[in-house]
């Protein structure tokens, strides 16, 4: 089947730290893969995405790149700021965009 | 372009009444998703259409809930019957879904639906 799992939450850092989400998945065929971010109040919004293996995926300092053979999807960050606290979220689609799994989420909290 | 957007933002109901929520996607958009969220969870897949055609059901789909795009623009979303386990975020997300198009997914900010 198809499923993401991503590291829990909260996790909370101090501005300027290092940032890894870990996500690793489990799915037929070959996906794409996504992380998507809610801001407080928000609605959810696409950070980045990749779409074939070793692709590396990109957005606002964020980065995370496609590892087909630990099917993984780390989102990481050199320098986080307070306006990246936010809940993020990995995803999936096997094929085609029609159908997207999501993982529970991980709250990142930012202290300045 | 005005984003997604989706009525109510809030609904409370009874136990075994029947609830519709609508979704009015990006314009020309032509795929359109629902999703259901609950608290400390991330978005469960339920629907997905392609213009006016529902191409996808979750299992979550049961026989209570339909939805429909009869003109391939807006959506609802229809409970009957609704359950106390039926509490949720529900989302409404679109993509272009044409070929050269960014295949980028945008969210509407969700229907709350509390059932007492």
């Amino acid at each position: 089947g198809n499923s993401v799992t991503q590291m829990e939450g909260p996790v909370t850092l101090s501005e300027e730290a290092f940032l890894t989400i870990n996500c690793t998945y489990t799915a037929t065929g070959y996906p794409s893969l996504f992380w998507y971010v809610q801001y407080p109040g928000e609605g959810l919004q696409l950070l980045l995405k990749a779409t074939k293996a070793d692709d590396k995926g990109s957005n606002k300092g964020f980065e995370a790149t496609y590892r087909k053979e630990t099917t993984s999807f780390h989102l990481e960050k050199g320098s986080v700021q307070v306006s990246d606290s936010a809940v993020y979220f990995c995803a999936l689609s096997p094929y085609n965009f029609n159908k997207f799994y999501f993982g529970s989420g991980t709250k990142l909290n930012v202290k300045p | 372009d005005t984003g997604v957007s989706q009525d109510p933002r809030h609904k409370i109901t009874k136990r075994g009444q029947n609830v519709t929520f609508r979704c009015d996607p990006i314009s020309e958009h032509n795929r359109l998703y629902w999703y259901r969220q609950t608290l400390g969870q991330g978005p469960e897949f339920l629907t997905y259409f392609q213009n006016e055609a529902q191409l996808e059901k979750s299992r979550l789909l049961s026989d209570r809930f339909s939805a429909e795009r009869p003109k391939g623009s807006f959506s609802t979303l229809e409970i009957q019957r609704t359950e106390q386990g039926d509490s949720a975020m529900y989302l409404c997300a679109s993509i272009e879904g044409r070929p050269g198009s960014t295949d980028t997914q945008y969210f509407g900010p969700g229907t709350r639906l509390t059932v007492l």
